[in-house]
């Protein structure tokens, strides 16, 4: 079955406590995404990667790292979250930027 | 900043009815357009893309693009109330590889 996974599903931290969302697509797109959602803020992208070993920053970057070492993953990094961060977010995966198929979300709370 | 506008709603409307909505955008270059459902709490889901100006069907849905006046809309004929949801629109940014999100219409279907 084609899709994007996302783990873990639901995540409650610690503010400066590091973490890691990961993000795989079984679909050998090249370009990934990762966007948060907030209330009245709506989908607001943070870095996409258009193959691997490059990737670019979105609209709201701050605070989030990437990587892109294999076509398949996409891992979202937080080295010292904060309260600001929490958040619905989402991995997408696509041809370029065209069609993009989301995964199931992470909902992440900072305390 | 390109921008995308939709009413957020929310939109009611019978069962059996047809849905209406719109959505408009500000980049007057934009060449392809999408739509995605989302239910609450989960991700979005694409439904719908056109490229090109005039309608395109799909089973229930049809999209309707207007270049000219920079609109594209999504219209849900013999609506049903699977069909409640958050309905977002979203263009691609063919400058900055990335598509931007409007904010949604939330579409009731009321039985």
């Amino acid at each position: 079955e084609a899709q994007v996974t996302q783990n873990p599903r639901y995540l409650i931290t610690v503010t400066g406590k590091k973490l890691t969302v990961t993000c795989s697509q079984n679909m050998n797109h090249e370009y990934m995404s990762w966007y948060r959602q907030d209330p009245g803020l709506g989908l607001r992208q943070i870095y996409y990667s258009m193959n691997v070993e490059v990737t670019d920053k979105g609209d709201v970057p701050e605070g989030y790292k990437v990587s892109r070492k294999e076509k398949r993953n996409f891992p979202l990094i937080l080295e010292s979250p904060s309260p600001n961060q929490t958040s619905l977010y989402f991995c997408a995966s696509g041809v370029l930027t065209y069609e993009q198929y989301f995964g199931p979300g992470t909902r992440l709370t900072v305390t | 900043q390109k921008e995308v506008e939709q009413n957020s709603g929310p939109l009611s409307v019978p069962e059996g009815a047809i849905a209406s909505l719109n959505c408009t955008y500000s980049d007057r270059g934009s060449q392809s357009f999408f739509w995605y459902r989302q239910y609450s709490g989960k991700s979005p889901e694409l439904i719908m893309f056109i490229y090109s100006n005039g309608d395109k069907e799909d089973g229930r849905f049809t999209a309707q693009l207007n270049k000219a006046s920079q609109y594209v809309s999504l219209l849900i004929r013999d609506s049903q109330p699977s069909d409640s949801a958050t309905y977002l629109c979203a263009v691609r940014d063919e400058g900055a590889q990335k598509l931007v999100f409007g904010q949604g219409t939330r579409l009731t279907i009321n039985p």
